[in-house]
């Protein structure tokens, strides 16, 4: 079955550290994003990529790096300059880029859930 | 900057209770409408979509909404509510491209 693969499902980090979250995909979706869920708040988008070696920042980039070096991976790296990395992180890709691609809606991973100790 | 408003944050049904969520939306444009749900536990999923035409949209499990365009806003609504419906809602807007914007989600508790 095809889908998006994210691990680990629990991660816990050290204060200081970086630490780097896995994104599998085998969907062939060109665009691929990284949101970040905390209660009350929804999710709200740290980083995108449309195409292979290209990506933007999204609302609250600050803390975190990408790479985009092959279609089917987007990895997220949480560095030590987040200031609160506990959080939920989900990935998602989506099929095109523009125009009726956008009729396909995303699909989501299963999840990260980030803890710092 | 575009935004997406769920006002209820938490709602709490009896079964075969009716349903409606709130979700209000800041773009004044065309906008692609959007309403995942989150089961405990499990990944998001799309509930359901409207991109053009019928503003009453309908989606899976006895879910639809309404697009209204004066309002901003694409409530979503259930006739009968059922235990498995206890979930998280988010509602999302896209404009301009493939970008979704989501509300704050609204946590649905069923009591059986």
């Amino acid at each position: 079955d095809g889908g998006i693969t994210q691990s680990p499902k629990y991660l816990f980090r050290k204060e200081g550290q970086n630490v780097t979250l896995s994104c599998e995909q085998n969907l062939n979706h060109d665009a691929m994003y990284w949101y970040r869920q905390d209660p009350g708040q929804g999710l709200r988008l740290i980083y995108y990529s449309q195409i292979v070696n290209d990506f933007q920042k999204g609302d609250i980039a600050e803390g975190y790096s990408v790479s985009r070096e092959k279609k089917e991976s987007f990895p997220l790296t949480v560095t030590s300059a987040q200031k609160n990395p506990t959080a939920f992180y989900l990935c998602a890709s989506h099929r095109g880029l523009t125009g009726i691609s956008a009729n396909y809606g995303y699909t989501f991973g299963s999840g990260t859930r980030l803890t710092v100790v | 900057a575009q935004s997406v408003s769920q006002h209820n944050h938490h709602v709490i049904l009896s079964e075969a209770a009716s349903l409606e969520l709130g979700c209000n939306y800041s773009y004044g444009g065309t906008v692609n409408l959007f309403w995942y749900v989150q089961y405990p536990g499990q990944h998001l999923q799309l509930l359901l979509k409207y991109f053009s035409g019928d503003p009453l949209v309908k989606g899976i499990k006895g879910f639809e909404a309404e697009f209204i365009k004066s309002k901003f806003s694409f409530n979503l609504r259930k006739p009968s509510v059922q235990w498995s419906d206890t979930a998280e809602y988010f509602c999302a807007v896209s404009h301009a491209g493939n970008m979704l914007t989501f509300g704050g989600g609204t946590r649905l508790m069923v009591k059986p």
